[in-house]
């Protein structure tokens, strides 16, 4: 079956860097575009960022622009999240999502169970 | 991109229906048939729902339901269990490659 699963979260200063990674499973990795969704401690969700199936695309919410990256490597089946300049309102459960049919279509089918990055000093 | 525009609580009783609303723009909900749902349960994962407006994905319930007027989508759940007791997020495609999500709504089953 589906598997997601997301690591590297922890505390970091402001200012610091972070990488998340979401070890995918029972899938053709390399058929599907990816997205990452943060949610905030008792708040909604937020769009962060999708990368296209091959990794030939990538966007992002203007909230993170210039500072993330995501980027998959489709031979270790595994997708990233490289968090840079790292900010209080940052702190979140990030999760990974699979996105399935046209990406425009935004169809998340399968998540992650998240990990949660605290920035705090 | 502003977050679209969710009620923060609905509740019903067993048996009963409860709509819930979803409102955007004619930028996003109002220009494009991409509008998911997703039910999240306390401290667990977001689960699709409903996708594109109406479609619902294999296993989930038919109790169920999608459709979009204009810039507003709803979610309709029919016939309401204790089970669908949980936070339910829509979410758009908001053009340029961007999506948005909307603030979320608390389903309470009395």
């Amino acid at each position: 079956q589906v598997q997601l699963v997301e690591s590297g979260g922890g505390v970091v200063q402001p200012g610091r860097s972070l990488r998340l990674s979401c070890a995918a499973s029972g899938f053709t990795f390399s058929s599907y575009g990816m997205h990452w969704v943060r949610q905030a401690p008792g708040k909604g969700l937020e769009w962060v960022a999708i990368i296209w199936f091959d990794g030939s695309d990538k966007y992002y919410a203007d909230s993170v622009k210039g500072r993330f990256t995501i980027s998959k490597d489709n031979f270790r089946d595994t997708l990233y999240l490289e968090m840079n300049s790292l900010r209080a309102e940052d702190t979140a459960v990030y999760y990974c999502a699979r996105t399935s049919g046209t990406p425009g279509a935004g169809i998340l089918d399968y998540w992650g169970q998240g990990t949660l990055v605290t920035v705090s000093s | 991109q502003s977050a679209l525009t969710q009620p923060p609580s609905a509740s019903g009783s067993p048996g009963q229906s409860v709509t819930i609303s979803c409102t955007g723009t004619s930028s996003d909900v109002g220009s494009y048939n991409y509008v998911s749902w997703y039910q999240q349960h306390p401290g667990k994962a977001p689960k699709l729902m409903i996708s594109e407006v109406t479609k619902r994905p294999s296993g989930v319930p038919d109790r169920f339901s999608g459709s979009k007027s204009g810039n507003t989508a709803s979610l309709t759940v029919s016939g309401l269990q204790a089970e669908d007791e949980a936070d339910y997020y829509c979410s758009s495609y908001a053009g340029s490659n961007n999506w948005v999500f909307g603030g979320g709504t608390k389903l309470t089953v009395l």
